[in-house]
């Protein structure tokens, strides 16, 4: 069965600081989705990771994956208020194809 | 354009009544799914649609119905629903066959059901 464990799962972090979020999972994957939610709101897609070694960055945010590790991070540089949310990190399971599954979620909250 | 619309946003229904939650999309996306997300949990998927037939049920009960009419909507039939199915039901599409993975997954707003 498949695994996607995330840490930590809440996070309090005062503006500016730098901070990663850990996203492990259990099977073979190369391809692994970051969102973000505000409270009430759906899903907004951050990255789509696709091979082993990419890495992306938007604004304050870079993810990266390693896939022989099966780890990915979603790495937070120099936090502000807006950016906190609940970060998911999503993992599709080839064999079925577009299937995602979720990590728990990270809340974060940055404190100013 | 990387809207998904779900209608209605709010529904809220009792146990022996019959209800659609409705999805559409303008993307020329053939993939669309229907995903249910409990408060504080991450969301789970409960079907796929591949261009217009159902590839995968996540063994749903079948008190939930979904319907492709074309390639644009997505509806999900609500019957005899219990209130351990209040829950967010987010719908969402991508570019391309589901068989086909590494599409951005876009999310629609969703729709919050409670059921009493």
């Amino acid at each position: 069965e498949l695994k996607v464990e995330q840490n930590p799962l809440f996070l309090s972090m005062q503006e500016g600081k730098n901070y990663t979020i850990y996203c492990n999972y259990s099977t073979t994957s190369d391809r692994l989705y970051w969102y973000r939610q505000d409270p009430g709101k759906s899903l907004e897609s951050l990255f789509v990771l696709l091979s082993n070694g990419a890495v992306k960055q938007e604004g304050r945010l870079m993810a990266s994956l390693d896939t022989k590790a099966r780890l990915s991070t979603l790495h937070i540089t120099a936090a502000v208020h807006d950016l906190s949310a609940t970060y998911f990190c999503a993992v599709d399971i080839r064999e079925y194809g577009n299937k995602l599954v979720f990590g728990a979620g990270t809340i974060l909250r940055v404190k100013s | 354009d990387t809207e998904v619309t779900q209608t209605p946003k709010h529904l809220v229904m009792g146990m022996t009544n019959k209800k659609s939650l409705k999805c559409e999309q303008h993307m020329g996306h053939r993939a669309m799914y229907w995903y249910k997300q409990k408060a504080k949990k991450p969301p789970e998927l409960m079907f796929v649609y591949s261009y217009e037939k159902l590839s995968i049920n996540e063994s749903v009960p079948s008190r939930f119905s979904p319907e492709c009419p074309n390639s644009s909507l997505l509806n999900l039939h609500l019957h005899a629903l219990q209130p351990e199915d209040s829950a967010l039901y987010l719908c969402a599409s991508s570019q391309g066959d589901a068989g086909f993975s590494g599409n951005t997954i876009y999310f629609g707003e969703g729709s919050w059901l409670t059921v009493v």
